[in-house]
């Protein structure tokens, strides 16, 4: 069965300073990964995707996200975050079947001091 | 930019009422989604949805869901008899389809709150 955690619960950064939230994932095969973010009271948005090839994705918002697959990981940076950036993040792993079902951790809130 | 849709934003129900939770997924995407998440919990998988039937469902998804696409546009799940535990922010997502390259896109959620 796939899994994801998300080690860190909070996460509180100044403006200006850089950003990486840890994503390990537990899934059988090379997976599909994923990282989300949630703002309060609104859906969830696609930061960046990894499927195959390059494993530093670059997503939006200047955020990017590199794969180890020996680590089995999946770590978001941004090298210098904005007050923009306070809002929840969440990382899943996508199932490469049909149904391509996503399974999410249980989030990472970011705080941003100004 | 296409956007998934979903009405509406908040509802509120007592226990043991039926709940009918809508979705307008983008219009030529071909599989659709439910997912909930419970405050301060993590978004969770409850069915997918293909070529008009349940392609995948958690043990969330038990007899008291349903999930119909009634015409071209529409996406709902039903909640046959509502119980506290099942208030929760609900989430459809949609999906283009065939390759699984594609992502999945999310609407704004609805909030149930089962009183």
């Amino acid at each position: 069965a796939q899994s994801v955690t998300q080690p860190d619960i909070h996460i509180t950064v100044s403006e200006g300073a850089s950003l990486e939230l840890r994503c390990n994932y537990s899934y059988g095969a090379t997976p599909y990964l994923f990282w989300y973010v949630q703002s309060p009271g609104q859906g969830l948005q696609l930061l960046l995707k990894y499927f195959s090839g390059d494993t530093l994705v670059q997503g939006i918002k200047g955020f990017e996200a590199e794969f180890k697959r020996s680590q089995s990981s999946f770590n978001l940076r941004k090298p210098s975050v904005h007050w923009s950036d306070a809002a929840e993040y969440f990382c899943a792993v996508g199932a490469r079947a049909a149904g391509n079902k996503l399974t999410f951790g249980g989030g990472t809130r970011v705080l941003v001091k100004p | 930019e296409p956007e998934v849709t979903q009405t509406p934003s908040h509802q509120v129900t007592q226990m043991g009422q039926e709940v009918i939770l809508r979705c307008v997924p983008i219009s030529n995407h071909l599989y659709f989604y439910w997912y909930r998440q419970i405050l301060g919990q993590k978004v969770e998988f409850l069915v997918s949805f293909y070529n008009n039937e349940i392609s995948e469902k958690s043990e969330i998804f038990d007899d008291q869901f349903s999930v119909e696409r009634p015409d071209g546009s529409n996406f709902t799940l039903k909640i046959r008899s509502t119980k506290l535990e099942d208030s929760a922010m609900y989430f459809c997502a949609s999906r283009l389809g065939e390759s699984s390259y594609n992502e999945q896109f999310f609407g704004p959620g609805t909030r149930l709150t089962v009183l």
